[in-house]
């Protein structure tokens, strides 16, 4: 149980281009999403949390503009990123909790490169 | 806000021997989970302590909540348990927020 996806895992863009990711919870709903971003051997860091049908609750330094976050059910969340650039290559995972649960769960992440 | 500390940094261990990381954490949290991240990104989670001691095979964790720290045991180690272990609490207050430490660098050499 508690298994969430993510796609698509890998995918590189041009730079100006907007991608989107998916996260999806499959065998539970997801009362809460998180994204992350990741870079090389480092830790994560939160950018944004979102609950069912509200907007996203961005952390301090995070672009909501350029990071767009939509959950619109309790099973989806995307990620949008917009007119990409090359800073914007990292590792983004999201995770995602149910009912009055703690326990984060999480995707296997997307390797976007910006090229 | 809450600081997070993970020791060691970097463990290089032979196949077979145990080990423990160590979790410091700054203040009261309300939960705390353990997570394996392999060499192919994906957090694995191993444990929700928020207090206690729980065990799975080879794995046991303790949390001492009121000594802000939290310990993982890994023993008979083996190849598959290389990449970064991860403790991370819950901030108090907040929307299920998880403060994540910098991660302890596992290697078991076969």
């Amino acid at each position: 149980g508690a298994v969430v996806s993510q796609h698509p895992s890998r995918v590189i863009c041009k730079s100006g281009t907007s991608v989107k990711i998916e996260c999806r919870s499959l065998d539970f709903q997801a009362t809460t999403m998180f994204w992350y971003r990741q870079f090389p051997k480092k830790s994560l860091m939160l950018m944004a949390t979102s609950n069912e049908g509200s907007k996203a609750t961005y952390e301090q330094g995070v672009e909501k503009d350029k990071f767009l976050i939509n959950h619109a059910s309790l099973t989806l969340s995307t990620l949008t990123v917009t007119s990409a650039h090359p800073e914007d290559s990292s590792f983004y995972i999201c995770s995602a909790r149910g009912g009055l649960g703690y326990e984060q769960y999480f995707g296997p992440g997307t390797r976007l490169t910006v090229t | 806000g809450i600081q997070v500390e993970q020791s060691p940094p970097d463990l290089i261990l032979q196949e077979g021997a145990n080990s423990t990381l160590r979790c410091n954490f700054s203040d009261s949290v309300n939960n705390l989970q353990w997570f394996h991240q392999n060499p192919w990104g994906q957090l694995i989670n191993l444990f929700y302590i928020p207090s206690g001691t729980k065990q799975n095979g080879r794995l046991s964790a303790t949390t001492v909540a009121t000594e802000r720290y939290s310990l993982l045991y890994i023993s008979s180690s083996q190849t598959t348990d290389s990449g970064v272990y991860f403790c991370a609490p819950g901030r108090p207050d907040s929307n299920y927020q998880l403060i994540w430490g910098a991660g302890t660098k596992l290697i078991i050499k076969p």
